[in-house]
């Protein structure tokens, strides 16, 4: 069974500072996606990685997925109160189904 | 587009009652998921479909529960009797490829 691992489970942070969210396995994925989820809503796609080692930038936000492709990370820069909301990694298996497991998630409060 | 639309948003109901819960997918997506969201298991995937066709409904927890798609416009998710333990925020989502999910706001089901 494949499990992705996400750490920390929370955290509470105050407006201006840094952040890394990391999402392990010891299963390798073919790609690998972030979500961002907001209390009374669905998930919403942030940005999906595919090659191993591959970086992306989404304005304040860096996705690292691992040269192994059983690892990623987000990392928030300069944490906005807007940026408050449920984590969710998600990887595809390895045999590319289209079929994704979700990490448990990492619930984020930015404080003002 | 609208994006994914399920229905209802909030349904309340007594322990061995029917549920019935509707998505409408993305026009043009051929893949849809239905996934349950609880604090203690997270997102899980219950079963999903290609082309209309279930591909994998081993995350169904029991025989109480059946999903249909019998067109590419819609599916159902009906669980008889309910109990409970069923109450969660159930997820449709839809999906092209390997381009990511798009998920509906949800159904927040409630079993008294």
């Amino acid at each position: 069974t494949q499990l992705l691992e996400q750490s920390p489970q929370f955290l509470s942070i105050q407006e201006g500072e840094n952040l890394t969210v990391y999402c392990n396995s010891s299963s390798v994925f073919s790609s690998l996606q972030w979500y961002r989820q907001e209390p009374g809503e669905g998930p919403v796609l942030l940005v999906t990685v595919v090659t191993g080692g591959e970086v992306k930038k989404l304005k304040r936000l860096t996705f690292q997925f691992g040269d192994a492709r059983k690892d990623s990370s987000l990392h928030i820069t300069a944490a906005q109160p807007g940026d408050t909301g449920l984590y969710l990694c998600a990887g595809d298996s390895s045999s590319n189904t289209g079929k994704l497991i979700f990490g448990q998630g990492t619930t984020l409060q930015v404080k003002p | 587009d609208a994006g994914v639309i399920q229905s209802p948003r909030h349904e309340v109901t007594e322990m061995g009652q029917e549920v019935t819960l509707r998505c409408k997918p993305i026009s043009g997506h051929n893949s849809l998921f239905w996934y349950r969201q609880t604090m203690m298991r997270g997102l899980e995937l219950l079963i999903y479909f290609n082309n209309n066709v279930p591909i994998d409904d081993s995350g169904m927890p029991e025989d109480r529960f059946s999903a249909k798609m019998p067109n590419a416009s819609f599916s159902t998710l009906k669980i008889q009797p309910s109990e409970p333990r069923d109450s969660a925020v159930y997820f449709c989502a839809s999906s092209s490829g390997q381009v990511g999910y798009t998920f509906g706001s949800g159904t927040r089901l409630t079993v008294v």
